[in-house]
């Protein structure tokens, strides 16, 4: 199955709390797992990634944490802020090609 | 300019018209994508080209046509568009093939088609 499961479709979080948003994915020939990050107006970029070797990457205040037995994914934003408000989309390769979630709309409420 | 350039960003069609869409890398990357984003839905991959040979089409109706005239810069020919045809469409590239984790791809801003 290729396809990834992604939710929540939209989700509001107040300002300096944690945002956390999951997926989950069939292909067990997936081996790389990317977030990507999209403002208004603008194309996606990537955010942070992670391959299935480790169960936790951390950049700043985003990290993404990884099970790979349940084969689901999420990332986790602390500290959320107004200028996290975005649509968030996971990926994830069997390194031929990006498998796209269907994002989440992100809103920082101040 | 700098990273992936998409021109024009607005474009409202009528069903019989033909347009192009037109995306240039400044990046010096090998391989060039089409994508659709529709609301509520995955990115629909739709062309993908390496050193400016098509290497997928994903069953796209031929009312869309690509074009890689060279490894910078890609077109989308379009023509007797239908208004479900209507979204976003994203161009990117990557140094190579692939969506590995040596291959992060680079996103222009897109272009937003309205069909009539």
């Amino acid at each position: 199955q290729q396809q990834v499961k992604q939710s929540p479709q939209s989700l509001i979080v107040q300002k300096g709390g944690i945002s956390i948003i999951n997926c989950a994915y069939e292909n067990t020939a997936f081996d790389y797992f990317p977030w990507y990050q999209q403002f208004p107006g603008k194309g996606p970029a990537l955010l942070i990634a992670i391959r299935p070797d480790v169960s936790e990457k951390k950049e700043g205040r985003f990290t993404i944490s990884f099970n790979k037995s349940a084969k689901q994914f999420s990332l986790h934003i602390m500290d959320s802020q107004p200028g996290d408000s975005a649509t968030y989309f996971c990926a994830a390769s069997p390194g031929d090609q990006l498998i796209w979630g269907a994002g989440t709309k992100l809103i920082i409420k101040p | 300019e700098t990273g992936v350039t998409q021109t024009p960003r607005h474009l409202v069609m009528g069903m019989t018209n033909k347009k192009s869409l037109k995306c240039e890398q400044h990046l010096g990357h090998n391989a060039m994508y089409w994508y659709k984003q529709s609301a509520k839905k995955p990115l629909e991959l739709m062309f993908v080209y390496s050193l400016e040979e098509r290497v997928e089409n994903n069953s796209v109706p031929s009312r869309f046509s690509p074009e890689c005239p060279n490894s910078s810069h890609l077109f989308l020919h379009l023509h007797t568009l239908q208004p479900e045809d209507s979204a976003l469409y994203l161009c990117a590239s990557s140094q190579d093939l692939g969506g590995g984790s040596y291959n992060e791809q680079f996103f222009g801003p897109g272009t937003r088609l309205t069909v009539l």
